[in-house]
């Protein structure tokens, strides 16, 4: 069975500075994906970055960024220059390469404090 | 091209009710997933489907909840004689091939309060 943990109910950082969402999963696959996903008050999920386990290189999009630990089964997301549009719900999510649901984590509520 | 459409929105049914939730994937896309968010939770999968058949249906609860997506219209979850713990949002996703290989998008989802 695949589960994803997000330990970090909620957070909050200041305008302009930076924070790092956690994010541990459990699977015995070796092939697999990763994501983050952002779900704003509008309740919209948008997805925010991607990472396949076998690349090593962290992915990046914008201001945003991971951190990809497969042996400790660890994926933190960055958030650089924090905006107040960041402001919502971050699930972290897993899918199997030959699966075809995602596994999210309960969630972690971000606020972005002027 | 319009994103996946939900509708409702809110949708208020009362115990013993049935529940018609429905979804329009975007233009293209033949991979419809339903999804069910209770408070404080995470998305939990449900079903997965593709023009007219069923693909996975592990995450669907074995009574009153059924989905179909025909090979003309939206997809439908329907949910029969509704109580109160099927109070959730939906969600449904679509994606042009296989979500590992492509990109999931998401709808607004349905509010469903049963009272």
């Amino acid at each position: 069975a695949q589960t994803v943990t997000q330990s970090q109910p909620e957070m909050s950082v200041q305008e302009a500075e930076t924070v790092t969402l956690s994010c541990t999963y459990d699977t015995s696959e070796n092939n697999y994906y990763l994501f983050w996903y952002k779900q704003p008050p509008s309740r919209q999920m948008i997805l925010v970055i991607r990472q396949e386990a076998y690349k090593q290189q962290n992915a990046t999009e914008n201001r945003f960024s991971v951190n990809f630990q497969k042996a400790a089964k660890s994926f933190s997301l960055k958030i650089s220059d924090s905006q107040l549009g960041d402001t919502a719900m971050y699930f972290c999510a897993f899918i199997r390469y030959t699966g075809n649901q995602f596994y999210f984590g309960t969630g972690t509520s971000l606020t972005v404090i002027p | 091209n319009a994103g996946v459409m939900q509708n409702p929105r809110h949708l208020v049914r009362r115990r013993g009710q049935e529940a018609r939730l429905r979804c329009s994937p975007m233009k293209g896309h033949s991979h419809v997933y339903w999804y069910r968010q209770l408070p404080e939770e995470g998305l939990k999968f449900m079903v997965y489907l593709q023009k007219e058949n069923i693909i996975d249906e592990s995450g669907m609860p074995k009574e009153r909840f059924s989905a179909e997506f025909p090979k003309e219209g939206p997809s439908i979850l329907r949910i029969q004689q509704v109580v109160r713990g099927d109070s959730a949002a939906y969600f449904c996703a679509s994606s042009p091939g296989r979500v590992v290989n492509t990109e999931a998008f998401f709808g607004q989802g349905t509010r469903l309060t049963v009272v």
